[in-house]
């Protein structure tokens, strides 16, 4: 299994709702990321956690909070958002540490209204 | 701090022409340097990775080059084919454990 999986695909919320993002690989991978992307510009890194614990946070508003429960699953929930928000959020694994081939998942459209 | 830059920002060829993509990068000091594709809507792709120490990378028609020193990178993608079209981005590594700093892409159409 060489996939980054990431559930749901699309996403439509308003400002007052909770949601989470998720994203699971069975790679072996130690090391995990949140990516946003907004239209025709590159990944932006929010997160990453390394072997379950948090080693990079970009400065990223508290209305996104990311969980690693295990190895293997990574998500991202979400409150309280705001419009400008809405983008592809990608998640994407490596081996062990951040300087390795990353791996991406097919992304989650998310829009709020 | 490091700034990428990949010109031109969009390429229209016809098949079965060569491509070539462009990646610059101000800091020399890098780490590794990778491509990647990205369809519309999609997820990246991993197309190469070129350590540091390494001038060049191969997979089937892609072929990738750096030159650390001048601070560029190139993709070459041989006889184009429709399905090529896509993104194509390039992102460096200043050190093991530090981000990946991505360039803005190249958008890519074959036409057949």
């Amino acid at each position: 299994d060489t996939e980054v999986t990431q559930t749901p695909k699309h996403l439509v919320m308003g400002m007052t709702n909770k949601k989470s993002l998720k994203c699971e690989q069975h790679m072996g991978h130690r090391a995990m990321y949140w990516y946003k992307q907004k239209a025709k510009k590159p990944p932006e890194l929010m997160f990453v956690y390394s072997y379950e614990k948090l080693s990079i946070n970009e400065s990223v508003p508290s209305r996104f909070s990311p969980e690693c429960p295990n190895s293997s699953l990574l998500n991202l929930h979400l409150h309280a958002l705001q419009p400008e928000d809405s983008a592809l959020y990608l998640c994407a694994s490596s081996l062990q540490g951040v300087g390795e081939k990353l791996f991406f998942g097919s992304g989650t459209q998310l829009s709020v209204l | 701090k490091q700034e990428v830059t990949q010109i031109p920002a969009a390429l229209s060829v016809p098949e079965g022409e060569n491509l070539v993509l462009n990646c610059s990068f101000t800091d020399s000091a890098i780490y590794n340097l990778q491509w990647f594709r990205q369809d519309p809507g999609k997820g990246l792709t991993s197309l190469l990775l070129i350590q540091s120490s390494q001038r060049e990378q191969t997979s089937g028609r892609l072929n990738a080059s750096l030159d650390k020193s001048s601070g560029r990178s190139t993709l070459y993608i041989a006889a184009s084919q429709p399905g090529d079209s896509a993104t194509y981005l390039c992102a460096v590594r200043k050190a093991a454990g530090n981000k990946l700093t991505f360039g803005g892409g190249t958008r890519v159409l074959v036409k057949p």
